[in-house]
This record gives structure tokens, C-alpha cells and sequence, in this order.
């Protein structure tokens, strides 16, 4: 069964770029009509859903975010990417890479990493 | 503020049964779109519990179940046990805001 693993720095310095990789694993990034996503959740709140990447390359974020935001893959590495720029306290989440599947918009994520903290601070 | 409204916790004994609203707009589940649930134990990510309103992934117990009326959605579960202490969250999608949102979380106790 298909798994993902977050990997990357837990520590940001405020206005730098927060860039973290998720590994997929037992499946292909390249496979099937799946989005593969990023998430967050901030310190004991709800989820924010982050932005997507098709394995072809394609992409969509949050409206709120997309200016600070890009999504790519590498399938040859069978990875996805998340860059977040000028980062600042409010940026301190849990961030996790899940996968989005289902018909378009009636889609659901799973499965999901096991998530990775990344504190913005100096 | 959530754009999907949770109650922040319910909770029931051991045995009973409890439900968790999800209160939407017509921008959301009013608009059609498909509501889902997920069950986040302490301390690990989110996990599916429920997809297409009403459809458990294998695994899942029967004891949950979820619903979908006008602008609202519900998970319901039964024969309460204690391994079921955790955040549920419902997610769909708001076209709108252009993209896939979640309700805040609903804390479940077990008495």
C-alpha cells in the first residue's frame, strides 16, 4: 500500500523560504488520476489544506497562500515538494503530505504522512 | 474561523452512541459537494474514516457511519469504545474559496 514520509528542516528563520520533500513509497507518484497534496495544521487547530501537484506538473493552491507557494514533483525520484517563501511565525505548523484522490472536487486525502513540525524562528 | 462548522467536543460513555455535525453553506454541502471524515488520534495524522458522505474504507468499523442533508453532514458513532477518543474533522470542497476545506475538529470524549 501506497505510504508517505515528510522529510526536511524543523526550523525556519522568519522571511526565508520553509522547503520540505515527501517520499512516496510502495506505489508510483505517476500512477492513476491522484493530486498529491500538501497540508498543514497550526499548533492544536484545524487543517489547511495547502495546494496540489499532478504528476504531470500541473498545480493549484489555496487562494490565501498561492502567492508564497509552489508545488513540484520529481518522478524520477518518486518525490513531491513544497516551497513556502517569506515564512513567518504564523507559518509554525505541522505539515503533512497526503494524497488526494477521488473525482475532482469530491476529492478525499489519503493517505497521509505522519506529518513533520516546522517552527518558524529566529 | 472554519468555513466548515464542528462542534468543538462532544462526548458518551462506553456503549453509546454520539454524532458530529458539519455545518456548511451553499458555497460547499449545499453546492452538492461531497463531505468526508477523518479520525486524528493524540499525537498522529489525520486518517480516513469516512469518503463520499457515507462510505467507510476498508477497515473502518461499522460502528461509523456518515450522512449528508441540505448544508449539513454528520458522523454518527455507535457502541461507543474507548480507542475512539480523538479529533474528527469533515472535509469537502467550497467553490467559493476555490478549494478543498475542513471543518475546525470536534473532540470526542470518552466518559
Amino acid at each position: 500500500q501506497v505510504q508517505l514520509q515528510e522529510s526536511g528542516p524543523g526550523l525556519v528563520k522568519p522571511s526565508q523560504t520553509l522547503s520540505l520533500t515527501c517520499t512516496v513509497s510502495g506505489g508510483s507518484i505517476s500512477s492513476g488520476d491522484y493530486y498529491w497534496s500538501w497540508i498543514r495544521q497550526h499548533p492544536g487547530k484545524g487543517l489547511e489544506w495547502i495546494g496540489y501537484v499532478f504528476y504531470r506538473g500541473s498545480t493549484f493552491y489555496n487562494p490565501s497562500l498561492k502567492s508564497r507557494v509552489t508545488i513540484s514533483v520529481d518522478t524520477s525520484k518518486n518525490q513531491f515538494s513544497l516551497k513556502l517563501n517569506s515564512v513567518t511565525a504564523a507559518d509554525t505548523a505541522v505539515y503533512y503530505c497526503a494524497r488526494l484522490r477521488g473525482a475532482g472536487t469530491r476529492g478525499w486525502f489519503d493517505p497521509w504522512g505522519q506529518g513533520t513540525l516546522v517552527t518558524v524562528s529566529s | 474561523q472554519s468555513v466548515l462548522t464542528q462542534p468543538p467536543s462532544v462526548s458518551g460513555a462506553p456503549g453509546q452512541r454520539v454524532t458530529i455535525s458539519c455545518t456548511g453553506s451553499s458555497s460547499n454541502i449545499g453546492a452538492g459537494y461531497d463531505v468526508h471524515w477523518y479520525q486524528q488520534l493524540p499525537g498522529t495524522a489525520p486518517k480516513l474514516l469516512i469518503y463520499g458522505n457515507n462510505n467507510r474504507p476498508s477497515g473502518v468499523p461499522d460502528r461509523f457511519s456518515g450522512s449528508k442533508s441540505g448544508t449539513s453532514a454528520s458522523l454518527a458513532i455507535t457502541g461507543l469504545q474507548a480507542e475512539d477518543e480523538a479529533d474528527y474533522y469533515c472535509q469537502s470542497y467550497d467553490s467559493s474559496l476555490s478549494g478543498w476545506v475542513f471543518g475546525g475538529g470536534t473532540k470526542l470524549t470518552v466518559l
